[in-house]
């Protein structure tokens, strides 16, 4: 079956600008989260979605938002963007609501210029 | 602090020799415990996990890890490396039963010798 798919896989943008990523889940699948990676800080959580409701939520400032739609999509977005929202920004789906067996994609690679 | 320490930033290790990736965490309660792998350029691919009862875990790809609650570790172990082992690793954690997200270690680069 098909994996956790996101779209775009490279991403260019200008400080300032806003930036909307997106991630199909694996068909079934009801958990999304969204992970950003970075040299210095690592892997992060930013959020968890579960049935269109944030589950949970990262230490990340509120230019960083997301949703989930009916059919289990969900897009993240960040508004002013700044140079050090540059990363890879993965998401990962899940069957349930527990922990584990998370599928992770391969991830979009955002730099801001 | 809660924390996901590991230790060893880099390692190499000849083909076909052993391996053991450490892992370290400072949690009360026994977490939800994974071992991740990420290749250049590419997601994150579960090689295993720990919820409870054996405390030796088998996962994919040949790797094994063992969870040790006196030492609150949970290291990764692989009797023969191939040259394709050559990622990235990442310890994981779910720090307690009503949590979902995952706690990352700062990864361990593995790299091959021939």
């Amino acid at each position: 079956k098909a994996g956790v798919t996101q779209t775009p896989r490279y991403l260019i943008k200008t400080r300032g600008q806003q930036v909307t990523l997106s991630c199909s889940p694996i068909s079934g699948h009801r958990s999304v989260s969204w992970y950003q990676q970075t040299p210095g800080q690592g892997l992060q959580f930013l959020f968890e979605y579960f049935s269109e409701t944030q589950r949970n939520k990262g230490n990340f400032p509120g230019r960083f938002s997301g949703r989930q739609f009916s059919n289990s999509r969900s897009e993240m977005n960040v508004s002013t963007l700044e140079l050090g929202d540059s990363a890879l920004y993965l998401c990962a789906s899940s069957l349930s609501a527990a922990p584990g067996g998370y599928t992770f994609g391969s991830g979009t690679r955002l730099t801001v210029v | 602090a809660q924390s996901v320490t590991q230790p060893d930033i880099h390692i190499t290790v000849s083909e076909g020799a052993s391996l053991e990736l450490r892992c370290n965490y400072s949690y009360g309660a026994t977490p939800y415990l994974f071992w991740y792998v990420q290749s250049p350029g590419q997601g994150l691919q579960l090689l295993l996990k720990y919820f409870s009862g054996d405390t030796l875990v088998q996962g994919i790809k040949g790797f094994e890890a063992e969870f040790k609650r006196s030492q609150s570790s949970f290291n990764l172990r692989k009797p023969s490396v191939h040259w394709s082992d050559a990622a990235e690793y990442f310890c994981a954690v779910v720090p307690n039963q009503a949590g979902t997200a995952l706690i990352f270690g700062k990864g361990t680069t593995l790299s091959v010798s021939s």
